[in-house]
């Protein structure tokens, strides 16, 4: 059964950071893109990020490009999202999802981890 | 960025009855070079993430029930559910995979009348 399980998630002040993990299972792993998307309040869902299997290639969308930072270790089945410069409008449920090729559709996601931004 | 809308907001409809919901994009999401349109459906029920149910504008994912399909082509898109469950009671999203950014619609609540 293919999971993914992110963690990472908390209460930040804005301009702080924070690293979200996302571990999988059940696929291998090195075979696929992966994408973090994020649901917010003000946005709805919303792609953030992502990064080719042997991690050669990453996207973002603009508004967190120079501020946040996809990787993967293909040896550690996961993938991680280093999140810098934090704003509140960054506050969203981050959910870790398979992807389907470079831009593809997302199945599945995980079950997300919470991002509060707020002093 | 391609902006996608759906209509409408919310739907209550009876068990049994037909659901319908659309989602038009601002730039065709239909690619002409394999005739496919890059146009997905997902399903969110409460405190769950989403889940895909069509892929390709109609294809039906492995396990969805065939009570749901997807049609239209280009610009305009139609999310049906033939009868109505209970289960079914849930936010539905479309999304475009046909450029990067890959944007959603705002989501349809979809409750029982």
């Amino acid at each position: 059964e293919v999971q993914l399980v992110e963690s990472g998630g908390g209460l930040v002040q804005p301009g702080g950071s924070l690293r979200l993990s996302c571990a999988a299972s059940g696929f291998t792993f090195s075979d696929y893109w992966m994408s973090w998307v994020r649901q917010g309040p003000a946005k709805g869902l919303e792609w953030v990020a992502n990064i080719k299997g042997d991690g050669s290639e990453q996207d973002y969308v603009d508004s967190v490009k120079g501020r946040f930072t996809i990787s993967r270790d293909n040896a550690r089945n996961s993938v991680y999202l280093q999140m810098n410069s934090l704003r509140s409008e960054d506050t969203a449920v981050y959910y870790c999802a398979r992807d389907k090729g470079q831009l593809g559709r997302f199945d599945p996601w995980g079950q997300g981890t919470l991002v509060t931004v707020s002093s | 960025d391609i902006v996608m809308t759906q209509s409408p907001d919310s739907l209550a409809v009876s068990l049994g009855e037909r659901a319908t919901i659309n989602c038009k994009s601002s730039h065709s999401v239909l690619y002409s070079s394999n005739n496919e349109n890059y146009l997905a459906w997902y399903q969110q029920k409460p405190g769950q993430p989403p889940k895909l149910l069509i892929y390709w504008a109609s294809a039906r994912e492995s396990g969805v029930p065939d009570r749901f399909s997807g049609s239209g082509s280009g610009t305009d898109f139609t999310l049906t559910i033939s009868s109505l469950q209970a289960e079914d009671v849930a936010v539905y999203y479309c999304q475009q995979y046909y450029t990067s950014p890959r944007t959603f619609g705002q989501g349809t609540k979809l409750e029982i009348k």
